[in-house]
């Protein structure tokens, strides 16, 4: 198995700029989770979903952060529009049904000038 | 809420010292607990875990107990090597809305260093 795939590994973008980050989870899990990483602030949930549904988003910062999960095997976070303050390492993380261990995907690590 | 707190870093040993890094816990009800890994550019990976009071849970010469009196789960090695070095995070898993699947809530994170 690939494990969890996260796309792109390194972004640097300008402040205003859109950015989308891309994750597939391993095959067959069915909880997704976005998590951001700062060295201020540490690992932080932003979002999960199970079986494809959003199912507690308290940890998006404010609207300039939208997550979908279309289906089983994608799901994109969205930053628009993107400020200094978002940068960060973003990671993903999969749960197979009935297990309770997350794996990680290698993260994004975005810079927002 | 539910937090998990563990020992500020970083911690600097030299090869084959005692490793003890500290991880207590607030939660209600009866958490997982786990301690993760994440070596340097990499994602996290689960190290070890344990699921119930006096639970040991182990892996790679590591263990950690799952203490309920004190709310405790401290990581600890007898001997680390250079390749040990990384950052290591207690966490606790909380019990998901209506059954499903819960996520996980982290330490700060410690970093360990060891040198040769």
């Amino acid at each position: 198995d690939a494990g969890v795939i996260q796309s792109p590994r390194h972004e640097v973008t300008e402040m205003g700029q859109e950015v989308t980050l891309r994750c597939k989870p391993i095959s067959g899990h069915n909880s997704l989770f976005w998590y951001r990483q700062t060295m201020m602030r540490g690992l932080e949930l932003l979002i999960y979903f199970n079986n494809n549904v959003p199912i507690d988003d308290s940890g998006m910062p404010e609207d300039r952060f939208s997550a979908k999960m279309p289906n089983a095997s994608f799901s994109t976070l969205k930053i628009q529009p993107s400020e200094p303050r978002d940068s960060a390492v973003y990671f993903c993380a999969s749960t197979h049904p009935g297990t309770e261990t997350q794996y990680f995907g290698p993260g994004t690590r975005l810079l927002v000038l | 809420g539910d937090s998990v707190t563990q020992m500020e870093g970083p911690v600097t040993l030299s090869e084959e010292a005692f490793l003890t890094i500290n991880c207590t816990y607030t939660a209600t009800g009866y958490p997982s607990l786990f301690w993760y890994v994440q070596y340097p550019g990499e994602g996290l990976q689960l190290l070890l875990k344990a699921t119930k009071a006096d639970d040991k849970g182990s892996n790679k010469g590591f263990e950690a107990t799952y203490r309920k009196e004190t709310t405790s789960f401290h990581l600890e090695k007898g001997s680390v090597q250079v390749s040990d070095s990384a950052v290591y995070f207690c966490a606790l898993i909380k019990e998901g809305a209506e059954g499903s699947q819960g996520n996980l809530i982290f330490g700060k994170g410690t970093k360990l260093s060891v040198k040769p």
